[in-house]
């Protein structure tokens, strides 16, 4: 049973269109997050959400619109997408409670190319 | 402001060699400090992580890291390298618990390969 599971795993589409990607968590943790991995496979944190808050919101374009309808799902929704947001997007999850130590639980991540 | 910096960006090891992947890292107090290690098509798994006491933490797949203060660095080593683990190795900083939410800052990686 998959701890961090995002869909879909590869998404190919053209420029200007909308797309999401879901995620979902069965570890009971209280954080999700949302990281970038671009060509280069450097990673960049985009989002965060604790029990459904947004906590984290780092310069993102407003194009990108993270939802979280429960701590265990998070989901990204693109609007007008361009060619820079070609890359790979990884969800994670976390327990931030006392011992949780920060570690980060990722998904297998979701290739988004843009044509 | 936090950063990490892993200052080789490719390593070739021959199989049964030992390994030793550098990390430095910029923060203001001790940070919590941690290795990932991502194989092909696959996301991210924590090989091993250093919140305080021991400065020599041992982790998964027989990998170890030293926390040096004095030098801000954090290096991952292995003893002897097997084929499978051949992958892309990230060091990440990231606040002490009970000082914010956590968000970890990532090293630029270090992509592992081993030759027969």
């Amino acid at each position: 049973d998959t701890a961090v599971s995002q869909t879909p795993k590869y998404l190919v589409t053209q420029m200007g269109n909308d797309k999401s990607i879901k995620c979902e968590q069965n570890l009971g943790h209280d954080t999700m997050y949302w990281y970038k991995q671009d060509s280069k496979k450097f990673l960049k944190i985009m989002f965060s959400y604790n029990n459904k808050e947004l906590i984290i919101n780092e310069t993102v374009p407003n194009r990108f619109s993270p939802k979280s309808p429960d701590k265990a799902h998070l989901n990204l929704h693109i609007n007008s997408l361009e060619l820079g947001d070609s890359a790979v997007y990884f969800c994670a999850s976390s327990q931030d409670t006392a011992g949780g130590g920060g570690e980060l639980f990722f998904g297998e991540g979701s290739r988004l190319t843009v044509l | 402001a936090q950063s990490v910096t892993q200052p080789d960006i490719h390593i070739t090891v021959s199989e049964g060699a030992s390994l030793e992947l550098r990390c430095n890292y910029s923060y203001g107090a001790t940070p919590y400090l941690f290795w990932y290690v991502q194989s092909p098509g696959q996301g991210l798994q924590l090989l091993l992580k250093y919140f305080s006491g021991d400065t020599l933490v041992q982790g998964i797949k027989g990998f170890e890291a030293e926390f040096k203060r004095s030098q801000s660095s954090f290096n991952l080593r292995k003893p002897s390298v097997h084929w499978s683990d051949a992958a892309e190795y990230f060091c990440a900083v990231g606040p002490p618990a009970n000082t914010g939410f956590q968000k970890l800052v990532f090293g630029t990686g270090t992509r592992l390969l081993v030759s027969p």
